[in-house]
């Protein structure tokens, strides 16, 4: 079952304009990460927040989470036209025999205009 | 440095055909790997995830397998395709032993069965 859910499912919006993207989870977690992916390629990693965390920034990310919510989100700021793609939450489940896994929403896609 | 190597990038293959993706990880050793479909650019699904050689664990019962006969190799299976296995495949890796679990993703296997 997919434990994250990213909302909206779609966002467009012009270059130099802030895209915020939301992601809702369901059960306990050790972290939760952002990835994003270009069509048609794997996903890459872009940043984590542990659950003790509450924000933290990598360049024009900012990324908020609130475990009394259950939810997450991400910004990008200053938006460009290479910022175009497709942004997953994830989620690593506390406690147990995990091995690693993390569960991964529905996604945001994100269309930058020039 | 690490790295995935996924291949084939693109596969067509007839409905009742057998299919075999293959994916390596180079410059880690024990990895953890996964096998992930993703329908229509959007969530992605777990199908198998391995902790050893020899170790695999089923996420969701379906027509696939997966094998891992070396430490950094990683493979999905199937004996007869069926036409709802046609997707996008992904194969990631994630190191052991840290409580982060970043993963890290191949370039993935458009898969179309006719």
């Amino acid at each position: 079952s997919q434990q994250g859910e990213e909302d909206p499912q779609a966002l467009s919006i012009q270059e130099g304009e802030n895209a915020t993207m939301n992601c809702s989870y369901k059960t306990s977690i050790n972290n939760l990460q952002w990835y994003r992916q270009n069509s048609g390629r794997g996903l890459v990693h872009l940043i984590l927040i542990r659950s003790n965390e509450r924000e933290k920034h990598s360049g024009r990310l900012r990324v908020t989470l609130d475990t009394s919510k259950k939810s997450s989100s991400l910004l990008i700021t200053a938006s460009r036209a290479a910022d175009t793609a497709s942004y997953f939450c994830a989620t690593a489940v506390a406690g147990g025999t995990s091995y690693g896994k993390l569960t991964f929403g529905q996604g945001t896609i994100l269309t930058v205009h020039p | 440095s690490q790295t995935i190597h996924q291949w084939p990038a693109t596969l067509v293959q007839p409905v009742g055909s057998p299919l075999s993706l293959e994916c390596t990880v180079e410059g880690t050793s024990n990895p953890n790997l996964y096998w992930y479909r993703q329908a229509a650019g959007r969530g992605l699904q777990l199908l198998f995830y391995s902790v050893g050689i020899g170790q695999i664990s089923s996420e969701v019962p379906q027509n696939l397998s997966a094998s891992r006969p070396q430490d950094r190799q990683f493979i999905l299976s199937s004996k007869k395709l069926l036409l709802s296995d046609s997707g996008f495949y992904l194969c990631a890796w994630s190191p052991t032993g840290q409580a982060k679990n970043i993963q890290y993703f191949g370039a993935g296997t458009r898969l179309s069965v006719l």
